[in-house]
């Protein structure tokens, strides 16, 4: 697979915050997916983007497929305590059915 | 709809053992990959099935092995394991090649 790059590594947030992370790439890619994963769990699809410049929403999440096809962003607007776990960029380059992974982006609420 | 199953949940074993992991693909699914997971670290694709062939390998060695049976559930098998081979295991499907993949629970494989 190919590398990703995620950050930050981690981030405290507070309730109510927006919140940023995103993802990037020497490659060029054609689909970028975002999982959230709790701790023991399997990750779960969040968002799917399947073309350059594609911005989506789900809920209060909202993702863009960069221009470039070689980076990716997640926004979470106004975040709830149950938005704590691992935040994971994964994608597809082109002629390739393997699914590679970002490290994760570690979100912990601030006390 | 079921989504994916894995069996079991957790399991210990001891080095040099084999395991067998198993995973139900969700209805409508026909291509199941395999990712090890170690603590802290995002998963690392180990192999894919596409109706029932080997579709792709990542880093692992042949110890390594695994099956895709004709309803599209698959099996993970683990030879002569290591100390290192601890970690979770997930197994994902999709419709086809290159979409969106879903996710089982995991199975946790502790080596002592």
């Amino acid at each position: 697979g190919q590398q990703l790059n995620q950050s930050p590594q981690s981030m405290f947030i507070q309730e109510g915050e927006d919140v940023s992370m995103n993802c990037t790439s020497s490659s060029i890619f054609n689909t970028w997916l975002w999982y959230k994963q709790d701790p023991g769990e399997g990750p779960v699809l969040l968002i799917a983007l399947y073309k350059a410049g594609e911005l989506t929403s789900n809920g209060r999440l909202t993702a863009q497929f960069g221009i470039t096809r070689k980076d990716s962003f997640l926004n979470i607007s106004a975040s709830i305590p149950s938005d704590v776990g691992i935040y994971f960029c994964a994608g597809y380059t082109p002629n390739d059915y393997k699914l590679s992974f970002g490290a994760g982006t570690t979100v912990t609420v601030r006390a | 709809e079921t989504g994916v199953t894995q069996s079991p949940t957790h399991l210990i074993k001891t080095r040099g053992q084999q395991v067998t992991l198993r995973c139900s693909s969700q209805s409508g699914h026909n291509t199941v990959s395999w990712y090890q997971q170690a603590l802290g670290q995002g998963p690392q694709f180990i192999f894919q099935y596409y109706r029932e062939e080997e579709n792709g390998r990542g880093n692992f060695p042949p110890r390594f092995s695994g099956l895709q049976f004709p309803n599209y559930s698959s099996e993970l098998n683990v030879n002569a394991l290591e100390l290192d081979d601890s970690a979770l295991y997930l197994c994902a499907s999709s419709s086809d090649l290159a979409k969106e993949q879903f996710f089982g629970p995991g199975t946790r494989l502790t080596v002592l």
